[in-house]
């Protein structure tokens, strides 16, 4: 069963911080790599994509990949209290996707 | 118009009942999904339909009954469901599945299933 691992948190960090999420996975041969954002209430949304080891910069969001490590990590810069919600990581198997359980932020002012 | 749209947003059903919940996209994707969301749990996928097509059915009791016919729109048929079946179902549609955008989905808000 191939899995897709986050920490649930929540994260909390004040307004203007950094704010680090991490995911691991278990499938080595995996090649894409997706983060989504859900505000309570709402449904998920694509927020970054990555395909290749390295940082992918949009913004304030940074997506870092480890292939090796088989870790991806999303970074939020200069973080907002807008940024609230629950971030899904997500891994492309085959044609579909597998999802994480998602990690809570809460950036407080 | 919105890209993905789901009616109904929220639908409360007896263990006995048939519905279905209707999921439209103006996108012009040509794969539609519907995903299960249940507290604490990873998005779990229940369905992915490709020009029309089933290519995905997640081992899916079969009291839930997809159908999917013009890549626009993608209905979700319900009867005799159990309590534990209450969870938030999630269209979604993208490009076609397996191809270099998979994992590039748009969703609809959702429709919240509780059964009685």
């Amino acid at each position: 069963q191939k899995e897709v691992e986050q920490n649930s948190g929540p994260l909390s960090v004040p307004e203007g911080a950094i704010a680090s999420l991490n995911c691991t996975y278990s499938d080595r041969v995996s090649q894409s790599f997706f983060w989504y954002r859900q505000y309570s209430g709402k449904s998920p949304e694509l927020i970054m994509s990555i395909y290749s080891n390295g940082d992918k910069e949009d913004g304030r969001f940074t997506a870092q990949l480890n292939k090796a490590s088989q870790y991806v990590s999303l970074l939020i810069r200069d973080s907002q209290p807008s940024d609230s919600a629950t971030y899904l990581c997500a891994v492309k198997d085959t044609d579909k996707l597998i999802f994480g359980t998602g990690t809570r932020l809460q950036v407080f002012p | 118009e919105t890209g993905v749209t789901q009616t109904p947003r929220h639908l409360v059903m007896g263990m006995t009942n048939k519905k279905s919940l209707k999921c439209e996209q103006h996108l012009g994707h040509n794969a539609m999904y519907w995903y299960k969301q249940s507290a604490k749990k990873p998005l779990e996928l229940m369905f992915v339909y490709n020009f029309k097509e089933q290519t995905e059915n997640n081992s899916v009791p079969s009291r839930f009954s997809p159908e999917c016919p013009n890549s626009s729109h993608l209905f979700l048929h319900l009867h005799t469901l159990q309590p534990e079946d209450s969870a938030l179902y999630l269209c979604a549609s993208s490009h076609p599945s397996g191809g270099s955008r998979t994992g590039e989905l748009f969703f609809g808000e959702g429709s919240r299933l509780t059964v009685l």
